[in-house]
């Protein structure tokens, strides 16, 4: 079954509104966790990394203050992508580490109109 | 963090084995090599990974060159459940972050 959960799933909005995306590990605690932005047709890229009661650490090029991270709990974990804008449509994934391996979300498909 | 390279693309026949290589020279003593692969809209996969020794799994299998500065993922029979994108990644310790190169898109032909 799943480890990860991610959502929602897609998700469309306007210009200049704010959307939040949920990441939470199922049956046991992440401390880590990461997110990754990917464009159609290119690769994963890591945008930050997602530590429990502390701030993110976010990757070079990456705006802290558009990409809001919360991770407030052992198990969730928040992206918020504010003033939203046409470029930043993309395929985001969460994912973590356990017992040495990655397990990632389902993705959300984020559309800006 | 150490590279590695794959080729884009590769194609098999359905039912047919797949080595998919990946060649990573500059690969430390304490870099671990995981696999993990893509579907198309998802979020990657774990499939494999290992340290010196070859390893088998029910999804596939890991050949580890003697010098560690290649390895083969192994998928025994192409099904066309088995199109993805095939990712070779270098890993240190466990709870480190993964670094995406462009992996090896696999297509099965029926």
């Amino acid at each position: 079954g799943a480890v990860v959960s991610q959502h929602p799933s897609w998700v469309i909005c306007k210009s200049g509104t704010s959307v939040k995306i949920e990441c939470r590990s199922l049956d046991f605690q992440a401390t880590t966790m990461f997110w990754y932005r990917q464009f159609p047709k290119q690769s994963l890229m890591l945008m930050a990394t997602s530590n429990e009661g502390s701030k993110a650490t976010y990757e070079q090029g990456v705006e802290k203050d558009k990409f809001l991270i919360n991770h407030a709990s052992l198990t969730l974990s928040t992206l918020t992508v504010t003033s939203a804008h046409p470029e930043d449509s993309s395929f985001y994934i969460c994912s973590t580490d356990r017992r040495n391996i990655q397990y990632f979300g389902a993705g959300t498909r984020l559309s800006v109109l | 963090d150490a590279k590695t390279t794959q080729p884009n693309s590769m194609e098999s026949n359905e039912e047919e084995p797949v080595h998919l290589p990946c060649n990573h020279s500059t690969i430390s003593g304490t870099d671990y090599i995981h696999w993990y692969r893509q579907l198309p809209s998802q979020g990657p996969e774990y499939v494999i990974h290992g340290l010196t020794s070859n390893v088998n799994n029910r999804m596939a299998s890991l050949a580890i060159a003697e010098d560690r500065k290649s390895s083969t993922l192994i998928l025994h029979r192409a099904t066309l459940r088995d199109a993805a994108v095939y990712y070779c990644i270098l890993i240190k310790a466990a709870g480190n972050k993964l670094t995406f190169g462009g992996g090896t898109r696999v297509l099965v032909k029926p």
